[in-house]
């Protein structure tokens, strides 16, 4: 079965600093991945995904992540954090079920913490 | 205008008791899924229907019941709650692309269920 693994539970960084959210991935074939973000008391919602078309994704709000398959990592990063970036992060592996079905595994969360 | 929406957003229960969250998708989609989020933020897969169909049944307590009387529609239904049952439950939905396995969900809100 498919994976994904994030890196820190927490992270701190000031606002205007560079935003790394580390995910790593497990699959036996080309993975589809996905970082959604969750603000608080809020569902989820998509920032951008990986479909084996360009290795760097351009998401919402200036969010960006690069496939590496030789590292099978997928890291979220941002330049410039803004106060609004502070939210619970999510990484997410896609799995295709017979009939063509989606079965969508998440990672443990990594919540973004933003200091002015 | 809100795309899935889910009821109650709060629900707090004696343990025992049986009740149920209704979520509705105004967005033509195929396919609607259970999550569970934990304390911890953990979120895993419960079930998934397709245009009424069972599509993924986790191993789940079969005092848990979904039902879909339409393709808009997912209910959930727990019996006999259990402190462990405790949790913030989220509704999603998915439009089948061309390839399933790469198709954004859409969350709901979520129902903060607390069992005493």
């Amino acid at each position: 079965a498919q994976s994904v693994t994030q890196l820190g539970s927490h992270v701190s960084v000031s606002e205007g600093a560079l935003v790394l959210l580390r995910c790593n991935y497990s699959s036996s074939v080309p993975p589809y991945l996905f970082w959604y973000v969750q603000y608080p008391n809020q569902g989820l919602q998509l920032l951008l995904k990986y479909t084996s078309a360009a290795t760097l994704v351009k998401g919402i709000n200036g969010f960006e992540a690069e496939f590496k398959k030789s590292e099978t990592s997928f890291h979220l990063t941002k330049p410039s954090a803004h106060m609004s970036d502070a939210a619970e992060y999510f990484c997410a592996v896609s799995d295709a079920l017979s009939g063509g079905y989606q079965k969508v595994t998440f990672g443990t969360g990594t919540k973004l913490q933003v200091i002015p | 205008d809100t795309a899935v929406s889910q009821t109650p957003k709060y629900l707090v229960t004696q343990m025992g008791n049986d009740k149920s969250i209704k979520c509705e998708q105004n967005l033509g989609h195929d396919t609607m899924y259970w999550y569970k989020q934990d304390s911890k933020k953990f979120l895993k897969i419960m079930f998934s229907y397709n245009n009424k169909e069972l599509i993924i049944n986790e191993t789940v307590p079969n005092r848990f019941s979904p039902k879909s009387p339409d393709k808009a529609h997912l209910n959930l239904h727990i019996n006999s709650l259990e402190l462990g049952d405790s949790a913030v439950y989220f509704c999603a939905s998915s439009q089948d692309d061309r390839l399933a396995a790469t198709d954004t969900q859409y969350f709901g809100p979520g129902t903060r269920l607390t069992v005493l």
